[in-house]
């Protein structure tokens, strides 16, 4: 079965802070992992996925298969940052897209 | 394109009521898959749909809800009768396979009263 798990509802902190929104996933293959983002009152779109292993908006991913975890990393945060997150992973070769609870991330300026 | 397409934005019935949600995915993408997000529970998987195939229901909440992809232009998930705990905003999502980059529609709130 898959499952992504973002144990944080919330999070917030201060402008210029580091930030990691973590995320654990259960999957018996080879997954592919993803993070979207929703910014207020705009829809939810794709920020970066792990098989491009690259950054967007300052932010980066690293998949840990190990760990089975998929965090999302930012060195110094941005008020434009604030946003729901969703981690999200599709089996591979499958086409089922699961999202995880989603994490609001709040920056404090 | 405009891209993904729901109808309508807001709804607000009483219960009871049927309720239906539209949806246009963006030409040519062959995956269709609609969600509900709430406070509670995020974003969860309702159903989706390839190549106007349903293949996999199994997060639809109950036989209350039906979900019909009758041509790659146009699918609509149905409530009858819907509930108060129906409400939720509902998502309709588009991809060109599976495992590519999924475009959102801007989604429906619904309110059941």
């Amino acid at each position: 079965a898959q499952r992504v798990t973002q144990p944080e509802k919330l999070l917030s902190v201060f402008k210029g802070a580091p930030v990691e929104l973590k995320c654990n996933y259960s999957y018996s293959g080879s997954p592919e992992l993803f993070w979207y983002v929703q910014y207020s009152r705009q829809r939810l779109q794709l920020l970066l996925r792990h098989i491009s292993r690259e950054s967007i908006k300052g932010f980066t991913a690293d998949l840990n298969k190990g760990e089975t975890s998929f965090h999302l990393k930012k060195p110094f945060a941005q008020e434009e940052d604030s946003a729901m997150y969703y981690c999200a992973l599709i089996g591979k070769g499958a086409q089922k897209l699961v999202f995880g609870q989603g994490t609001r991330l709040t920056i404090n300026p | 394109d405009a891209g993904v397409i729901q109808s309508p934005r807001h709804e607000v019935t009483e219960m009871g009521q049927e309720v239906t949600l539209r949806c246009k995915p963006i030409s040519g993408h062959n995956s269709l898959f609609w969600y509900r997000q709430t406070m509670m529970r995020g974003l969860e998987l309702l159903i989706y749909f390839n190549n106007n195939v349903p293949i996999d229901d199994s997060g639809m909440p109950e036989d209350r809800f039906s979900a019909k992809m009758p041509n790659a232009s146009f699918s609509t998930l149905k409530i009858q009768p819907s509930e108060p705990r129906d409400s939720a905003v509902y998502f309709c999502a588009s991809s060109f396979s599976g495992a590519d980059e999924a475009f959102f529609g801007q989604g429906t709130r619904l309110t059941v009263v």
